[in-house]
């Protein structure tokens, strides 16, 4: 069974540029998490979405950060525009269900982000 | 909301010694928690997770304890290797919530010859 998908692995880009990240959660996994990850630190959730909606957003910064999952699959995290604080490792993860003993969540290798 | 705290940040060990990582959580309602293992610069790995219905869970080397009158569980590692060497971390969370995990500051455990 292929693992949580993510790309880019690495990005370099100048402040306030617009950056975007991709990802594909495991095969039939309806729930799908966007967490930042700042270096020695644990990870942190920026949204959840159960299939296409987004269900939990609340610590996502929606100046600048945006997000999306069409048709409940891969989905897209959006920085526009980035700052230099925003340097990160930006890591997906996936659960086949949000509860019921099916909450076991499966993370990417995540995109590592540096602005310069 | 949620608050995990874990300790000690750092841990060394000689190599077939135990080792054990703490963490206390402040929400009552939360009743999962699960331990990720993470390596530098991989993507971090489920090794062990726990549900408030049970007390203790172990699988091979790897244990984890939860005392929900505390709020606290623990990770234990018997035997421990050098390829046990990584970044540990706690989470909390909860169905209720969604499946939120609020995680811990990680341990970095060291494993030496």
């Amino acid at each position: 069974e292929a693992g949580v998908v993510q790309s880019p692995r690495y990005k370099i880009i100048e402040k306030k540029q617009p950056v975007a990240f991709w990802c594909n959660p495991i095969s039939g996994h309806n729930t799908l998490y966007w967490y930042l990850q700042n270096l020695g630190q644990g990870p942190e959730l920026l949204i959840r979405y159960e299939n296409e909606e987004a269900v939990d957003d609340s610590q996502l910064p929606k100046d600048r950060f945006s997000a999306e999952r069409l048709k409940g699959v891969d989905s897209t995290l959006k920085i526009q525009p980035a700052e230099l604080g925003d340097s990160a490792v930006y890591l997906c993860a996936s659960s086949p269900k949000a509860g019921g003993g099916q909450e076991t969540q499966y993370f990417g290798p995540g995109t590592r982000l540096l602005v310069l | 909301g949620e608050n995990v705290e874990q300790h000690p940040s750092t841990l060394s060990v000689q190599e077939g010694d135990s080792a054990v990582i703490k963490c206390t959580y402040s929400d009552s309602a939360s009743n999962y928690f699960p331990w990720y293992k993470q390596e530098l610069g991989k993507r971090p790995q489920l090794i062990i997770d726990i549900r408030s219905n049970v007390g203790e869970k172990k699988d091979q080397r790897i244990a984890v304890t939860l005392n929900k009158t505390a709020k606290h569980f623990s990770l234990h590692i018997t035997e421990t290797q050098p390829e046990d060497s990584a970044v540990y971390f706690c989470a909390a969370g909860g169905t209720g919530g969604g499946n939120k995990l609020t995680f811990g500051t990680g341990t970095q455990l060291k494993v030496e010859l």
